[in-house]
């Protein structure tokens, strides 16, 4: 089967670092993605990872362990434009993506 | 600039209906995506097409259909609208490897 779990909701203060994480249970990894969904809103891409390691993109950093199953998304310098939803999706072979359920950031000043 | 775009963005029906919500992107995409977003359920993959004349079935696709005759349009049709099928349904469309998919503006839709 497959298996995508992440946090359902977490807060965090203004100005601090938050790091959201991702496990997963999945026949066939291309890659996992990031993407962050305001309320409302569509989701927009954040990050990719297909190899193990660090991805840095200013504020935001993901990190991938293939053999752990295991993802972070990593949020710095928080502001309250950051309060979203961050949805991981692990990409299988044939290009489909398989969604976690989301997890719900609230910034508060 | 490129684009994806939903049709229409709000809907409401009646039980036993049929609905076509569109879906157009200007990416010259081959790979086109339909879910749906409820809470406590994040994304599911309803439908999906790799190019003209292709279509698949995703995780949930009981009670709808595709049809992909260009590149561009992948309608998706509810055949016979249950209430169950209220929710929030995003198109999206990628170019593939290591590319993004990229969603368009979502259509809510109410069966009542």
């Amino acid at each position: 089967g497959q298996n995508i779990d992440q946090p359902t909701e977490m807060t965090a203060t203004e100005g601090a670092i938050v790091q959201i994480n991702c496990t997963y249970q999945t026949s066939g990894f291309n890659g996992l993605f990031w993407y962050q969904q305001h309320a409302g809103e569509a989701p927009t891409f954040l990050s990719y990872n297909v190899l193990d390691g660090l991805e840095e993109k200013g504020r935001f950093s993901s990190f991938l362990s293939r053999s752990k199953g295991y993802s972070y998304l990593l949020l710095k310098e928080l502001q309250m434009k950051d309060s979203a939803s961050y949805l991981c999706a692990v990409r299988k072979n044939t290009d489909k993506l398989i969604f976690g359920t989301g997890t719900r950031l609230q910034v508060f000043p | 600039d490129a684009e994806i775009t939903q049709s229409p963005r709000h809907k409401i029906t009646e039980t036993g209906r049929q609905v076509t919500l569109a879906c157009h992107q200007t990416w010259n995409h081959n790979n086109m995506f339909w879910y749906r977003q409820d809470l406590g359920h994040g994304l599911r993959l309803i439908h999906y097409s790799y190019g003209v004349q292709d279509t698949n079935k995703g995780e949930v696709s009981d009670g709808y259909s595709v049809s992909r005759s260009n590149t561009e349009d992948l309608p998706l049709t509810l055949e016979s609208a249950a209430s169950s099928q209220t929710s929030v349904y995003f198109c999206a469309s990628s170019g593939g490897g290591e590319e993004t998919q990229y969603f368009g503006p979502g259509t809510r839709l109410l069966v009542l």
